[in-house]
């Protein structure tokens, strides 16, 4: 049972470029989120999915996609990347609450640096 | 807008010390409060839920309590092997499932 993996781990990308991010969970769990980490702000939700084919924004949404394709697979796409997208990456997962007030504990993946020259 | 601080930003701590984490919050009806634990270049580790005010949870030499603002995780005789950066998030009763996180406390312990 791998949990949430990432990759890449490490990227540094030139002004423009492109790359997709790749999380991928094992536990079958229905919610999977980005979030990008900076020093001194915590994390910050980029975007959500609370399903197979479906995705919502979250904080900090813009310059970035995600797809949701397969329910272990949630993709994050930086189009054309910027400096202020230099960042670590996490994804996270957790289980969806069938009724009433769960909470979800969500559980983070080991991160990806990115770096944009 | 959900808000979550944490305080001090760094504590250092000598082994067998023990001390107080805090974090105060403000979150339109809350669902629950989260603790994790980061080691330098991981991702957050879950710790502890809490759901409502004046409960607590303990794991070992922590252990985390609640009321209706702010949370506090305390640090009993801790080792060197505690020191890592300690991470708050609060979930709200509506909207999103996502979590709002605290800048976070990092903790080192001396041998």
């Amino acid at each position: 049972n791998a949990g949430v993996t990432q990759t890449p781990k490490f990227r540094v990308l030139k002004t423009g470029q492109s790359m997709t991010l790749l999380c991928a969970q094992d536990m079958n769990h229905e919610y999977m989120y980005w979030y990008r980490q900076d020093p001194g702000m915590g994390l910050r939700l980029i975007h959500y999915s609370v399903g197979e084919g479906t995705t919502a924004k979250g904080e900090v949404p813009d310059g970035y996609n995600v797809s949701r394709l397969k329910k272990q697979n949630f993709l994050l796409g930086l189009e054309s990347a910027a400096p202020s997208q230099t960042s670590v990456y996490f994804c996270a997962s957790s289980f969806s609450t069938s009724g009433g007030s769960g909470t979800d504990t969500q559980y983070f993946g080991p991160g990806t640096r990115l770096t944009v020259l | 807008e959900d808000q979550v601080t944490q305080s001090p930003e760094a504590l250092r701590l000598q082994e067998g010390e023990s001390s107080s984490l805090n974090c105060s919050y403000t979150v339109s009806g809350l669902r629950g409060l989260f603790w994790y634990r980061q080691d330098p270049g991981k991702g957050p580790e879950f710790l502890f839920t809490l759901y409502s005010a004046g409960e607590e949870k303990e794991k070992e030499r922590l252990k985390a309590t609640l009321t209706k603002k702010e949370s506090f995780l305390h640090i009993t005789a801790p080792k060197p092997e505690d020191s890592a950066t300690y991470l708050c998030a609060v979930q709200a009763e509506t909207g999103r499932r996502a979590l709002t996180f605290g800048s976070g406390t990092r903790l080192q312990v001396q041998p």
